[in-house]
């Protein structure tokens, strides 16, 4: 899989957006991105993924650069539930294959 | 569905003791995985089943590290002896055919003194 690159940790206001940045420069034409989070002692929780469209749910907005280098998740109205660890990974569309999750970025959703 | 169900949630357990994880995968999922997660290493994958025949196991530790998954909707995950140094928290998750999401169990988290 190739490698990701996430700040370790981020601050946002409850209310505003919060947008997560992801690097994998060595991105492979077939692989997707996906986003997980996991909220404290609680098991990784799938959030969006997408190939080279911009893709949206009810949970997340997922923008990725034309050349696939770069992408960021955004949550459009941070809640203080939203603070979790958010994992940014890119993986073949295997459902076999592994997801190797990094040590994702921090997100704290300040009141 | 219920989910990934695992259990015990937690489990102490002193130096040298067998301890075994069990998991229930989502009904109708083929794949099942089991990870561990440490402070130190994140999260690690231990080893993964397909169709309930191990497909890779080279994230096992080592020799006291064992996992069978005897039928679709059950496996487990056995440490004998245990050492200090298990300490984690495990969790299972379980994929689907037309589903490119893993679903993650609540964990169970293991303190061997």
């Amino acid at each position: 899989d190739a490698k990701t690159t996430q700040p370790p940790s981020m601050d946002c206001a409850e209310g505003r957006a919060a947008n997560l940045p992801c690097n994998h420069s060595t991105i492979s034409g077939n692989e997707y991105v996906y986003w997980y989070r996991q909220i404290h002692s609680q098991g990784p929780q799938y959030i969006i993924h997408g190939l080279k469209n911009n893709e949206t749910n009810e949970m997340a907005s997922l923008i990725i650069t034309e050349d696939r280098k770069s992408s960021t998740l955004i949550l459009p109205h941070a809640t203080l539930r939203d603070t979790a660890v958010y994992y940014c990974i890119v993986r073949v569309a295997n459902y076999g294959q592994n997801f190797v999750f990094g040590p994702g970025t921090r997100l704290s959703v300040l009141p | 569905d219920a989910g990934v169900i695992q259990s015990p949630r937690h489990e102490v357990t002193e130096m040298g003791q067998e301890v075994t994880l069990r998991c229930k995968p989502i009904s109708g999922h083929d794949y099942l995985f089991w990870y561990r997660q440490t402070m130190m290493r994140g999260l690690e994958l231990l080893i993964y089943f397909n169709n309930n025949v191990p497909i890779d196991d080279s994230g096992m530790p080592e020799d006291r590290f064992s996992a069978k998954m005897p039928n679709a909707s059950f496996s487990t995950l056995k440490i004998q002896p245990s050492e200090p140094r298990d300490s984690a928290v495990y969790f299972c998750a379980s994929v689907g055919l037309a589903i490119n999401e893993q679903f993650f169990g609540p964990g169970t988290r293991l303190t061997v003194l």
